[in-house]
């Protein structure tokens, strides 16, 4: 039971493009979700979060928009730049979940010259 | 380096034995979390610990996996008489609150089950 879905396992983009990263959810009740991007052989690192009460979360080059009616949330990347290029993982949680967070599959991002 | 910090970075076992996974949280950190990803698969939850006490194991198994956080020293994730299936990277976040804040995560310990 996949409650968070990144249907893209990858996704190619050439440098100073957008890169546009989806990420769909089944649980209602998850109201919190975040973005975390993770180079091979390294743990997770947090790149942006958004609360439910929000639809829209902007920091530098990151946005993460949020639809609740449709359950969909993305990450947009503008402009990409190859070092962006490692795998995003879309997370999800409910109040009074704590820090459990549910996890999609990942996102392989590559960034080209 | 005020990460957290999880060793072994890597792990090798034969079937039957037993794996012992460490995990030091930011200094501060009173939570702890710890996740397996399997191969080609989103992190999964395990577990979640605040100091010298089990908060939810929800996403463990029932037999042969065990978690601790004692008063002092790090979090330790332990397997016995491990098999393969148990092979994967196992991962440890902390934070410093319960309640929707971003997790720092370890590099992470890959288990090898041979």
């Amino acid at each position: 039971d996949q409650q968070v879905k990144q249907n893209s396992p990858s996704l190619s983009v050439q440098e100073g493009r957008i890169s546009i990263l989806n990420c769909d959810y089944t649980n209602s009740m998850f109201d919190y979700f975040l973005w975390y991007k993770k180079y091979p052989a390294e743990g997770p690192t947090f790149l942006i979060s958004i609360s439910s009460i929000k639809d829209k979360n902007e920091d530098g080059r990151f946005t993460v928009f949020l639809n609740k009616s449709a359950k969909h949330l993305s990450l947009h990347i503008v402009p990409s730049q190859p070092g962006d290029s490692a795998v995003y993982f879309c997370a999800a949680s409910e109040t009074g979940g704590g820090n459990k967070l549910t996890f999609g599959t990942g996102t392989q991002l590559k960034v080209e010259l | 380096n005020a990460g957290v910090m999880q060793n072994p970075r890597h792990l090798v076992r034969r079937r039957g034995q037993e794996a012992r996974l460490r995990c030091s949280p930011v200094k501060g950190h009173s939570h702890v979390y710890w996740y397996r990803q399997l191969p080609e698969e989103g992190l999964k939850f395990m577990v979640y610990l605040q100091k010298e006490n089990i908060i939810d194991e929800s996403g463990m198994p029932k037999e042969r996996f065990s978690a601790e956080f004692p008063k002092e020293g790090p979090s330790i994730l332990r397997i016995q008489q491990v098999v393969r299936g148990d092979s994967a990277a196992y991962f440890c976040a902390s934070s410093p609150l319960a309640t929707n804040e971003k997790l720092f995560f370890g590099s992470g310990t890959q288990l090898s089950v041979l």
